[in-house]
């Protein structure tokens, strides 16, 4: 089976840039989540969608941050303009419920 | 607000030991826990969970222990592989809010052959 599946996996590019980080979850799983790691804060949950719903998008940095999730299949987290304390790396993970998350990869974002 | 700490950032072991990985929370609410492993280049993966009425929880090598008393929490590996080296968080969430798992900061366990 496919795990959740994230891309791109390593994303550079220059402040002031819109960013879009894509997210496939596994096929099943009703919950999606987003989640940012960074030295300074470790693991931290950014948004959390249900059934395609956001529920919970308190952890969300700043309104330079949107997350959408057009159908059970596929999410997106957008930056813009980007800057360069958003380097980080970017988790997605799924489940069916809440608990029992799977994460991706990541996506390893550098903004100069 | 960290409510989850890993004092120890790192964890030297030789093969074939005992690993021991601490994990202390401050929020009494917290009554579901959690160790992921994490190897470079890859997403956490989940390890092995605890309940809060429960003190231990044992899955093959791995034992988590509770103490809620102390809001401590333990990993044991035994014995250690090298395929163990990895970076293990301790993450916590409470039954109100169970989506939202609260991470500790991790620490890098290296087994030496």
């Amino acid at each position: 089976d496919a795990g959740v599946i994230q891309s791109p996996r390593h994303e550079v590019t220059e402040m002031g840039q819109e960013v879009t980080l894509r997210c496939k979850p596994i096929s099943g799983h009703n919950s999606l989540f987003w989640y940012r790691q960074t030295m300074m804060r470790g693991l931290e949950l950014l948004i959390y969608f249900n059934n395609n719903v956001p529920i919970d998008d308190s952890g969300m940095p700043e309104d330079r941050f949107s997350a959408k999730m057009p159908n059970a299949s596929f999410s997106t987290l957008k930056i813009q303009p980007s800057e360069p304390r958003d380097s980080a790396v970017y988790f997605c993970a799924s489940s069916l419920g809440t608990v029992g998350k799977h994460f991706g990869d990541g996506t390893r974002l550098s903004i100069l | 607000d960290q409510q989850v700490k890993q004092n120890s950032p790192s964890l030297s072991v030789q093969e074939g030991r005992i690993s021991i990985l601490n994990c202390d929370y401050t929020n009494s609410m917290f009554d579901y826990f959690l160790w992921y492993k994490k190897y470079p280049a890859e997403g956490p993966t989940f390890l092995i969970s605890i309940s809060s009425i429960k003190d231990k929880n044992e899955d093959g090598r791995f034992t988590v222990f509770l103490n809620k008393s102390a809001k401590h929490l333990s990993l044991h590996i035994v014995p250690s592989q090298p395929g163990d080296s990895a970076v293990y968080f301790c993450a916590a969430s409470s039954s109100s809010n169970d989506y939202k798992l609260s991470f500790g900061a991790g620490t890098t366990v290296t087994v030496r052959a």
